[in-house]
């Protein structure tokens, strides 16, 4: 069973057109959750981490929110520089001294003009 | 600060050959990661290190698999022998409060 799953697995909007990507998660305790933008040939990009149930972050045009199974992260009026996969992973606590990311297999959103 | 310096970006190598994946962490970040991204799997975690020891390498798919990191500023990533199924991109990251990530080695094993 996949501890982070993302949907949709692909998203293709017109600029200006706002949405959400889903992320939901199962772990015992989690440390932290973690959203990247990844682009073509590159690695991870950090956005945001959120650290607890009903925590938001913003820039710029994304806003990430956070409840105990959930993840959102909010496109407001996006452009076509926003095209990109983007992945959520989570950190969990663990008597092993875990520190990895678990990651999500991302949406793969696409903004056309 | 360059970030997170992998070497080489591609490789391209015969079944059978080792190959031996470069990675430089941020200077003062004390955890080093590597990762593997495919197009079926996504992004998964194949060993770990702080303070430069190994902690968890329970995500090495085999034997084939080694990591190395013999000092603060550089580790390794070794296949041998290698396989057409390796091919993937391989990432690197290290932390100290956040995540950062290399750009990859992307390997084709033909």
């Amino acid at each position: 069973e996949d501890q982070v799953t993302q949907s949709p697995e692909a998203l293709r909007l017109q600029e200006g057109e706002s949405s959400s990507l889903n992320c939901s998660y199962t772990v015992s305790g989690l440390r932290g959750l973690f959203w990247y933008r990844q682009d073509p040939g590159k690695g991870p990009e950090f956005l945001f981490t959120l650290y607890s149930a009903g925590e938001e972050k913003e820039k710029e045009r994304l806003k990430a929110t956070l409840t105990k199974k959930e993840s959102f992260l909010h496109i407001t009026a996006p452009k076509p520089e926003d095209s990109a996969t983007y992945l959520c992973a989570v950190q969990e606590y663990s008597g092993g001294g875990a520190d990895g990311l678990t990651f999500g297999k991302g949406t793969h959103l696409i903004i056309q003009p | 600060d360059a970030g997170v310096i992998q070497s080489p970006r591609h490789e391209v190598t015969e079944m059978g050959q080792e190959v031996t994946l470069r990675c430089k962490p941020i200077s003062g970040h004390n955890s080093l990661f590597w990762y593997r991204q495919t197009m079926m799997r996504g992004l998964e975690l194949l060993i770990y290190f702080n303070n430069n020891v190994p902690i968890d390498d329970s995500g090495m798919p085999e034997d084939r698999f080694s990591a190395k990191m013999p000092n603060a500023s550089f580790s390794t990533l070794k296949i041998q022998p290698s396989e057409p199924r390796d091919s993937a991109v391989y990432f690197c990251a290290s932390r100290s409060t956040g995540y950062t990530f290399g750009s990859g080695t992307r390997l084709t094993v033909v």
